[in-house]
């Protein structure tokens, strides 16, 4: 069965500009995550969807934000690109926690 | 608030050891643990995960062990391979609550084994 997909893979984007990056979760799976990797920081829960409902939100700024959809699709958009945004953005998909969950490939974004 | 931490950081290893990486964990109420693979610029592929109920998973030539009571568990790899070299990241899954979807992830294992 096809896995978690994340488009695009690579984006370079201007300071101060927006982005939207999507996650396509494994069929059935309602529950989809999103973390920031970076070298410094490591990984960094972001937030989760679950049936179109953001159920738990780390701690980042509000220029941080997703939705998710009917189909269980979900986006994060970033707001006004700072240049520590760059990192990989990935996401993971479950049926439930219990589960376990199952990543994508990532996005890597690099603001310049 | 969950803590993860990963030793060693990174470890060199000739083809054919057998290798044990260390995860500890700081809150005792995990619902469960994962260990991932990650190749670099890659995501992450899951190796094995371990139920709270549980006290090993075994997968080839993985094996994870977790005892919530000394908040650790450890990843066995037998008879090593360069295939092998990766970084090694374990994740506590926390009880519901407000930890929906929550991965608390440790800062990594860099394993490199040699020919």
């Amino acid at each position: 069965k096809a896995g978690v997909t994340q488009t695009p893979r690579y984006l370079i984007k201007t300071r101060g500009q927006q982005v939207t990056l999507s996650c396509s979760p494994i069929s059935g799976h309602r529950s989809v995550s999103w973390y920031q990797q970076t070298p410094g920081q490591g990984l960094q829960f972001l937030f989760e969807y679950f049936s179109e409902t953001q159920r738990n939100k780390g701690n980042f700024p509000g220029r941080f934000s997703g939705r998710q959809f009917s189909n269980s699709r979900s986006e994060m958009n970033v707001s006004t690109l700072e240049l520590g945004d760059s990192a990989l953005y990935l996401c993971a998909s479950s049926l439930a926690g219990v589960y376990g969950y199952t990543f994508g490939s990532g996005t890597r974004l690099t603001v310049v | 608030k969950q803590e993860v931490t990963q030793i060693p950081a990174a470890l060199s290893v000739p083809e054919g050891e057998n290798l044990v990486l260390n995860c500890s964990f700081t809150d005792s109420a995990i619902y469960n643990l994962q260990w991932f693979r990650q190749d670099p610029g890659k995501g992450l592929t899951s190796l094995l995960l371990i139920q709270s109920s549980q006290r090993e998973q075994t997968s080839g030539r993985l094996n994870a062990s977790l005892d919530k009571s000394s908040g650790r568990s450890t990843l066995y790899i037998a008879a090593s391979q360069p295939g092998d070299s990766a970084t090694y990241l374990c994740a506590g899954g926390d009880a519901g609550g407000t930890s929906y979807g929550k991965l608390t992830f440790g800062q990594g294992t860099i394993l490199t084994v040699h020919p």
